[in-house]
């Protein structure tokens, strides 16, 4: 099976732009989640979600936001970008308890 | 609010010494417990995890850990460490029917040939 799928892998957006990003996950996995990971805080958890539910969120602000699509894809939205969102977004699907990463995509907020 | 703690930053081994990396959590409910690693370049990739029964559990690469239920301990071990085991290594917790992953701040894992 291929593995979890994240595009773009690389983005370099402006303070105050937007960000969409995407994810493809296991065929067959329903449940896909969001983290950050930055040298700082390291990998923190932003939100889950499950047949289009969004089952739990992390400690982000509203700035950070997600969806899942019917066919389990899922995209997560930055707004109003902050340097301090520069970070590698990893997302993750999951079948029974085991969570699959996906290689990232590294978002630079000049 | 969940929290793991993580003993080591940094650690620096010769081949064919032993590892064991320490990890420690906080939750006030029934967990699963895993131990992921990010190898140089590559993404987080599942070592092992703890469900439910023997608390000693064997993962991929020669790996094991066991989880010690009153210490709320989940420690990471390996008998001989090869060059090939140079990586992050990152324990995490999630609380049964949480959906979340709580991780430590990781483990660098250096060995020397």
């Amino acid at each position: 099976k291929a593995g979890v799928t994240q595009t773009p892998r690389y983005l370099i957006k402006t303070r105050g732009q937007q960000v969409t990003l995407s994810c493809s996950p296991i065929s067959g996995h329903r449940s896909v989640s969001w983290y950050q990971q930055t040298p700082g805080q390291g990998l923190q958890f932003l939100f889950e979600y499950f047949s289009e539910t969004q089952r739990n969120k992390g400690n982000f602000p509203g700035r950070f936001s997600g969806r899942q699509f019917s066919n389990s894809r899922s995209e997560m939205n930055v707004s109003t970008l902050e340097l301090g969102d520069s970070a590698l977004y990893l997302c993750a699907s999951s079948f029974e308890g085991e969570q699959y990463f996906g290689p990232g995509t590294r978002l630079t907020v000049t | 609010a969940q929290s793991v703690s993580q003993h080591n930053h940094h650690v620096i081994l010769s081949e064919a010494a032993s590892l064991e990396l320490g990890c420690n959590y906080s939750y006030g409910g029934t967990v699963n417990l895993f131990w992921y690693v990010q190898y140089p370049g590559q993404h987080l990739q599942l070592l092992l995890k703890y469900f439910s029964g023997d608390p000693l559990v064997k993962g991929i690469k020669g790996f094991e850990a066991e989880f010690i239920k009153s210490k709320f301990s989940f420690n990471l071990r390996k008998p001989s460490v090869q060059w090939s085991d140079t990586a992050e290594y990152f324990c995490a917790v999630m609380g049964v029917g949480d959906y979340k992953l709580s991780f430590g701040a990781g483990t660098t894992v250096t060995v020397r040939a």
